[in-house]
């Protein structure tokens, strides 16, 4: 069973704080980490996927990281809107099988930034 | 809009009862994807398809089952329906089989009362 946490569960801040959330992931077997941005009543949106140790991804204030060895990745955003406001979920997929594309998610972290 | 299409949208009936839900993935995408989403649960991958075949298998119930036919849609048939199975079903598309991002569609609601 593949065992994907993420911290803190759910998190509150205001408007122009900067922020990070954790996912831990097991570190053996490791193919590739996802990032997904929820919105309430819509549908998952990926934010990014990483292959590599070391990896880093940026799309305008978001940005991630990865450590594939110690098996966690960070999630930053800078200078939170309100718009920012959402469940963040990683997603898991290891290495072997017939699928790489099969995903396995964290229960996700709520992001809610406060006007 | 992610370009992958869901129907319906809801879906309300009772136990014992069967249902189908639909998805179309995006134009050109091969592989199609099914999650449950419960309200204690995390998003669970059910199936996988590609290209027709079925792919990988995660923790789908025996009373459920799903095909990709030639146009590329896709069916999730579940069965024999109990209350727990109340949840959102989404279905995801991808170009093949390897990590990258999958498009997720707009999910089916699913009530079982």
């Amino acid at each position: 069973i593949l065992n994907v946490e993420q911290s803190p569960q759910s998190l509150h801040v205001q408007e122009g704080d900067s922020t990070n959330f954790t996912c831990s992931f097991p570190s053996s077997n490791f193919y590739a980490l996802h990032w997904y941005r929820w919105e309430t009543a819509k549908s998952p949106e990926a934010l990014f996927v990483m292959t590599l140790n070391g990896d880093e991804k940026k799309k305008g204030r978001i940005s991630a990281t990865l450590n594939t060895k110690e098996g966690y990745s960070y999630l930053y955003i800078k200078g939170s809107q309100p718009e920012d406001s959402a469940t963040y979920l990683c997603a898991f997929t290891s290495a072997g099988g017939t699928s790489y594309g099969k995903l396995t998610f964290g229960q996700g972290t709520i992001l809610t930034v406060h006007p | 809009d992610s370009g992958v299409t869901q129907t319906p949208k809801h879906l309300i009936t009772a136990t014992g009862q069967r249902v189908t839900l639909r998805c179309s993935p995006r134009s050109g995408d091969l592989s199609v994807y099914w999650y449950q989403q419960s309200l204690d649960q995390g998003l669970q991958f059910l199936i996988q398809y590609y290209n027709g075949e079925e792919r990988a298998k995660g923790n789908i119930l025996e009373r459920f089952s799903a095909q990709q036919f030639p146009d590329l849609h896709s069916e999730l048939n579940l069965s024999s329906l109990e209350l727990g199975d109340s949840a959102l079903y989404f279905c995801a598309s991808s170009p093949g089989t390897s990590a990258v991002e999958q498009f997720f569609g707009p999910g089916t609601r699913l009530t079982v009362l």
